[in-house]
């Protein structure tokens, strides 16, 4: 199956420093998903985005299915952002099951 | 608008015995998938179901089994609770099966012991 593969698996920033998080994916995808795992356990969608820019407030992400990646960017981070950022992906022809990556786990200090 | 919610927050049961959760999907949806989370990994797929049909089941026993209602809510089963069942188990729902964005309940944590 596809593997899924996120870097760095943890970070530690300081409030209003910037980071970008990356994820590879070894084979195509028609999904790919960017979401915020917070303390609770509660997934987040940040965005869908299986090519392309797009941005959200302070948030941005970008996939290049071309070359298997997709990165996220936060900028000028707060400790709110503190939590597990995950990607997931649907591979082409494998009907609708999500493939979550193994996490980067984001600590944001005052 | 109504997100997906689900039912119980927190369970505990004993190995051997049985479980049911449930998932109310987000108005407009009919398709809804489960996920279990281990403590420290990410969400491995359980099954899909789409119009009260299975649409797809990751590598879990049979053991997992699931329902869909007319109203496209859902149900988790799981019998003959082993150790290794606790985690958190999460329900997703998406306007159809397919590449659509999957939207996530708050979770069920099952503990077993």
């Amino acid at each position: 199956g596809i593997q899924v593969e996120q870097s760095p698996p943890d970070l530690i920033l300081q409030e209003g420093a910037n980071s970008t998080l990356r994820c590879n994916f070894s084979d195509s995808v028609n999904n790919l998903q960017w979401f915020h795992q917070n303390p609770w356990g509660q997934l987040i969608n940040l965005f869908y985005i299986p090519s392309g820019t797009k941005q959200n407030g302070r948030l941005s992400a970008t996939t290049v299915a071309t070359e298997r990646y997709s990165l996220l960017y936060i900028s000028s981070s707060q400790t709110t952002d503190s939590g597990v950022y995950f990607c997931a992906v649907i591979n082409t022809g494998t009907a609708s099951k999500l493939t979550f990556g193994t996490g980067t786990r984001l600590q944001v200090t005052l | 608008e109504t997100g997906v919610t689900q039912s119980p927050t927190h369970l505990i049961k004993t190995r051997g015995q049985q479980v049911t959760l449930r998932c109310s999907s987000q108005s407009g949806h009919n398709t809804v998938s489960w996920y279990q989370q281990a403590l420290g990994q990410g969400p491995q797929f359980i099954f899909q179901y789409y119009r009260e049909e299975e649409n797809g089941r990751g590598n879990f026993p049979p053991r997992f089994s699931g329902l869909q209602f007319p109203n496209y809510s859902s149900e988790l089963n799981v019998n003959a609770l082993e150790l290794d069942d606790s985690a958190l188990y999460l329900c997703a729902s998406s306007w159809r099966a397919g590449d659509y964005e999957q939207y996530f309940g708050p979770g069920t944590r099952l503990t077993v012991t």
